[in-house]
Order: C-alpha cells, then sequence, then structure tokens
C-alpha cells in the first residue's frame, strides 16, 4: 500500500530556534500535500496545503512566515517551524492522496515537537 | 465553515458493539471518512460512505445521511486493541484542492 514516512518523529528544540519536518511519499507521486497540527486531546487541524512548484496554500490563521512550506519535488515536502517558541509544541502531521482527487487519505507517522 | 460534531468520550465492554456518532453542518462533500489514532501514532483509514447508507468493512461499518446531515460509525466484537480515538471526516473541494476536514473526536475506552 502507499508510504508517507515523515521524519524526524520527534524533536526537542530551544525557544527561538527552526525546526525542519520532512513528508516524503516513498511509492508514488504527490502534487499535493498537507500539513496538520494536533494539540493534546484534540483533533487535526489544517495548517497548509503544500503544492510542487508553486506556494503552499495556508488556512487563516496561520503564519506563513512562522510555517515555511517548500514542496520541491513530487516526493518530498518540508515544513520549517521557524523561532519556534513553547506554544508551537504539538503534534505535526502530514497527509497525501495517492490515488489523486476523490480517493483516501495516508498519513505520516506525525512528528512530536517539544520547545523548551 | 465546516464543523463536525462527536461525542468526546465511550466507554464499551470488550466483545460489545458500540456507536459513534457524527454530526456535520456544510454541504457540497465527497464523502464521509472514518480515521482510528492511537495515541502518539497517526490516524489510519477505516470507512468511507461516498453516498447514503451503510458500508461494512469487516468488524468496521459505517453509515451516512446527507438528509440528515449524520454519520456513524459501528464497531462490532469490540477488543481491547480498540481502544483509542475515532474521527469522522469531511472529504470536500475547496480552492481546487481536495481538503479533509476533521471532526472534534471521540475517545473510545474498551474495557473487560
Amino acid at each position: 500500500g502507499a508510504v508517507v514516512s515523515q521524519h524526524p518523529s520527534w524533536v526537542i528544540c530551544k525557544s527561538g530556534t527552526s525546526v525542519k519536518i520532512e513528508c516524503r511519499s516513498l511509492d508514488f507521486q504527490a502534487t499535493t500535500m498537507f500539513w496538520y497540527r494536533q494539540f493534546p486531546k484534540q483533533s487535526l487541524m489544517l495548517m497548509a496545503t503544500s503544492n510542487e512548484g508553486s506556494k503552499a496554500t495556508y488556512e487563516q490563521g496561520v503564519e506563513k512566515d512562522k510555517f515555511l512550506i517548500n514542496h520541491a519535488s513530487l516526493t518530498l515536502s518540508t515544513l520549517t517551524v521557524t523561532s519556534a517558541h513553547p506554544e508551537d509544541s504539538s503534534f505535526y502531521i502530514c497527509s497525501a492522496h495517492p490515488g489523486g482527487r476523490g480517493t483516501e487519505a495516508f498519513f505520516g507517522q506525525g512528528t512530536r515537537l517539544t520547545v523548551v | 465553515g465546516q464543523s463536525l460534531e462527536q461525542p468526546s468520550e465511550v466507554t464499551a465492554v470488550e466483545g460489545a458493539i458500540v456507536q459513534i456518532n457524527c454530526t456535520y453542518q456544510t454541504s457540497g462533500f465527497y464523502g464521509l471518512s472514518w480515521y482510528q489514532q492511537h495515541d502518539g501514532g497517526a490516524p489510519t483509514f477505516l470507512s468511507y460512505n461516498a453516498l447514503d447508507g451503510l458500508e461494512e468493512t469487516g468488524r468496521f461499518s459505517s453509515f451516512l445521511s446527507r438528509s440528515d446531515s449524520y454519520g456513524y460509525l459501528l464497531l462490532q466484537e469490540l477488543q481491547m486493541k480498540d481502544s483509542a480515538s475515532y474521527f469522522c471526516a469531511l472529504r470536500r473541494n475547496s480552492g481546487g484542492y481536495q481538503k479533509v476536514t476533521f471532526g472534534t473526536g471521540t475517545k473510545l475506552q474498551v474495557i473487560p
């Protein structure tokens, strides 16, 4: 089956530093990937839609200058949390639809970010 | 906007049947999906309803009624490993992209 791989699975960083999270589609090409954030005991909230070769589309209330998204190839999207603060500590998950539009989403393993 | 409401917690006995409801306030979507998420893990796909009615996949079944803006996930022969959070999700087209909006989530606890 389709596999979406996310790295790292967890990261601890100091406040003010930047962290990059990678999302790869291992056996299919993904022109579009999605980035979600999930706080403890809450649902997944869509942050942005990552588009290969063009700018990402951010959801309302998500700071594009803080959460930089780069989708440089058909198999890789990266999310960089810049100048991280403790309130950015969360579970970040990416997803893609291997079959294209109208098909089911496959999720990466998620990245637990802790900012100290 | 879109909102999908679910009960926050459900407790059921091993071997029993449990139904998790999902009510929503939106229109113009492809279908309703259900995902399972264990603590610390990523969501995994369980079931999908594009049309009204019941879809059965092994121990899991899902139901959708567009006229009632309502769906549910039915888990039969509950096992301890079914203890997890369950999310309904709507697939819809937004700005030319297919987006998935998740429900509030239901934490299921299966007890012996």
